[in-house]
């Protein structure tokens, strides 16, 4: 079973425009929660993260909100630009020593 | 300059051959990992060490073998019995609280 679901495989959005990606996860025993971005051919890195103690992460254009009763996180990356076209993928880790698990990601293209 | 290097870039792998994919490490963190990734699949775990010594089967691990004689290693062997071994294969080293990957390495049967 998938514990984290990204349930849109892709997403367009104008360039300027807010960029919105979306994760769910199945369990409750998440404390951590992580943003990944991966071009073509390359290793993913790393982008943005969030303790379960909070509810808000901001880094400059990219801001993560986390709702634990809904378990569900989002992505805002604001105003999108061409060179955010990539892959982002969702990862979430639980409070004990474990890998981190993967949803299966979006792809997000935005358009000049 | 700290980093994970994997090599090859890209392999190519006949019909019945076993081949080795490295992962080296100079940022001396303990845990290393592997995973594939597939069109629509994600990131899938095979294997992953968390000290020298040892090591554990994540999720996909039938088919794939690892060794962890170093700290700085952790290559992974794709073995005759992967009946579909074309994937772009991930290493990372981690802290509980984020990994770095490598450049990753194109595995194709021919």
């Amino acid at each position: 079973d998938q514990q984290v679901k990204q349930n849109s495989p892709s997403l367009s959005v104008q360039e300027g425009r807010i960029s919105i990606l979306n994760c769910d996860y199945t369990n409750s025993m998440f404390d951590y929660f992580l943003w990944y971005k991966k071009y073509p051919a390359e290793g993913p890195t790393f982008l943005i993260s969030i303790s379960s103690i909070k509810d808000k992460n901001e880094d400059g254009r990219f801001t993560v909100f986390l709702n634990k009763s809904a378990k569900h996180l989002s992505l805002h990356i604001v105003p999108s630009q061409p060179g955010d076209s990539a892959v982002y993928f969702c990862a979430a880790r639980d409070s004990g020593n474990t890998p981190l698990v993967f949803g299966k990601g979006t792809r997000l293209s935005v358009i000049a | 300059d700290g980093g994970i290097t994997q090599s090859p870039k890209y392999l190519f792998r006949k019909e019945g051959q076993n081949v080795t994919l490295s992962c080296e490490q100079n940022l001396n963190h303990d845990a290393m990992y592997w995973y594939r990734q597939d069109p629509g699949q994600g990131l899938r775990l095979i294997y992953y060490s968390q000290i020298v010594n040892d090591f554990q089967k994540g999720d996909i691990a039938e088919g794939y073998s690892v060794s962890r004689e170093k700290k700085e290693s952790f290559p992974l062997t794709v073995t005759s019995a992967q009946k579909n071994p074309t994937a772009f294969y991930l290493c990372a080293t981690g802290l509980p609280y984020g990994y770095t990957f490598g450049s990753g390495t194109r595995l194709t049967v021919v």
